[in-house]
């Protein structure tokens, strides 16, 4: 079965780090594109961030300089590092795949929720 | 990169059919075959339900349908049923420095 589980979420301080894993099983994180979005509370979702098969990563504006993606192939699984956190990124972060490089987002984690609070 | 447009809430009675509308412009929704939309039940996690503007995949009713004229994409559910009352999410390429934006949400009703 081809599942996604995220996990690293939790309470954070302002200007504060975080690493969220989106562990992958029922295919190979590597041969395929995949993407971080985001949804903060009663919002909508916002993409943030895709790493491509062939390794090249791109960010929403939102995030780019603070928030680095990368993937582990030996443990079949996708990383969002999350630093200089803000109120704003407040969010639930869900990881997806991308089969077709399309922009199919299939399948969806359960979510991770990050809250940024002192 | 700016959020796709879409109206903030729909509705409709069951057996009917609505559309909800998703519009961008010439440098996303405009210019790439490549809308999709997704399904979202309160606390649930996204669901795929249509890509590459009019493709569904496996699994998905064929209620739902897709399409895209000019710089606007449009999201068809016929034969309204209950379980369909959820918020919808278009989503598109926009080029390669940002590469995807989302909508931001229909709330769609079943009455």
């Amino acid at each position: 079965e081809v599942q996604l589980v995220e996990s690293g979420g939790g309470l954070v301080q302002p200007g504060g780090s975080l690493r969220l894993s989106c562990a992958a099983s029922g295919f190979t994180v590597s041969s395929n594109y995949m993407s971080w979005v985001r949804q903060a509370p009663g919002k909508g979702l916002e993409w943030v961030s895709v790493i491509y098969s062939g390794g090249s990563t791109y960010y929403a504006d939102s995030v780019k300089g603070r928030f680095t993606i990368s993937r582990d192939n030996s443990k079949n699984t996708l990383y969002l590092q999350m630093n200089s956190l803000r109120a704003e990124d407040t969010a639930v972060y869900y990881c997806a795949r991308d089969e077709s490089g399309g922009g199919g987002f299939d399948p969806w984690g359960q979510g991770t929720l990050v809250t940024v609070s002192s | 990169q700016s959020a796709l447009t879409q109206p903030a809430s729909v509705s409709g009675s069951p057996g009917q059919s609505i559309t909800i509308s998703c519009t961008g412009t010439s440098s996303d929704v405009g210019s790439y075959n490549l809308v999709s939309w997704y399904q979202q039940h309160p606390g649930k996690a996204p669901k795929l339900m249509i890509y590459e503007v009019s493709k569904r995949p496996s699994g998905v009713s064929n209620r739902f349908s897709g399409s895209k004229s000019g710089n606007t994409a449009s999201l068809t559910i016929s034969g309204l049923q209950a379980e369909d009352e959820a918020d919808y999410y278009c989503c598109s390429y926009a080029g390669s420095s940002t590469p995807w934006v989302f909508g931001g949400g229909t709330k769609l009703t079943v009455l």
